[in-house]
């Protein structure tokens, strides 16, 4: 595609319920970025997956996060058991061999 | 440790210029740059400029390093309602795609 696409645009979820939200990359691009955008604050990045290599889940805030990329193309983040400080814009990214990072439009999740 | 500041807000009248200003900590980074969040959009990069450089002019943009004292500004001239916008600053690294380190973006109005 043209660019970065994320679904769910917006999603509203009881709190203890898990969602699925999904990135699709640029075609070709090996790096793949999700971070988290919370309301008048910056990004905090979560994960980043780079072609076969294992993910950099270093900034996963807790194990109720996961990510998973299939084939080296789409991802989807899940949170299990969601809370109400779960609630933000949930932003995916890719790169290709530069360093410039494209970004989808955003998930923005709201947990009640 | 690493730390990348931006003041939050600014507002400027359209037709004057409007200078965005940054301050970071790492001083071993590569790249610097500038990313454009508009309301309800992803992140686009505006502009970026290598560390060795002092000056970057991209049409009506214009980025200054000062690299001794740490500071990045984005200026832009003749400033129009449609810039308005959230600009984030952020430090790149090279050969670690996954480390940009970001600020808290600092929100520009523009005001007819």
């Amino acid at each position: 595609g043209a660019g970065v696409s994320q679904s769910p645009s917006n999603k509203v979820t009881e709190k203890g319920k898990d969602v699925e939200l999904r990135c699709d990359p640029i075609s070709g691009h090996t790096a793949l970025y999700w971070y988290r955008q919370s309301l008048g604050q910056g990004l905090e990045f979560l994960i980043y997956f780079q072609g076969n290599s294992a993910p950099d889940k270093s900034g996963l805030p807790s194990d109720r996060f996961s990510a998973e990329r299939t084939g080296g193309s789409v991802s989807t983040l899940t949170i299990q058991r969601t809370q109400q400080e779960d609630s933000a814009v949930y932003l995916c990214a890719s790169a290709g061999g530069g360093d410039e990072q494209y970004f989808g439009p955003g998930t923005r999740l709201t947990v009640t | 440790g690493e730390d990348v500041e931006q003041s939050l807000f600014l507002s400027v009248r359209e037709g004057d210029s409007s200078v965005i200003n940054c301050t970071y900590t790492d001083s071993s980074s590569t790249y610097l740059y500038w990313y454009k969040q508009e309301p309800g959009a992803g992140l686009q990069l505006l502009t970026y400029i290598f560390s060795n450089m002092d000056m970057k002019q991209d049409q009506r943009l214009t980025v200054l390093l000062n690299k001794k004292d740490k500071h990045l500004s984005l200026r832009i001239a003749d400033t129009q309602t449609g810039d308005s916008a959230i600009y984030f600053c952020a430090e790149g690294f090279a050969g670690n795609n996954r480390k940009l380190i970001w600020g808290l973006g600092t929100s520009l109005a523009v005001n007819p």
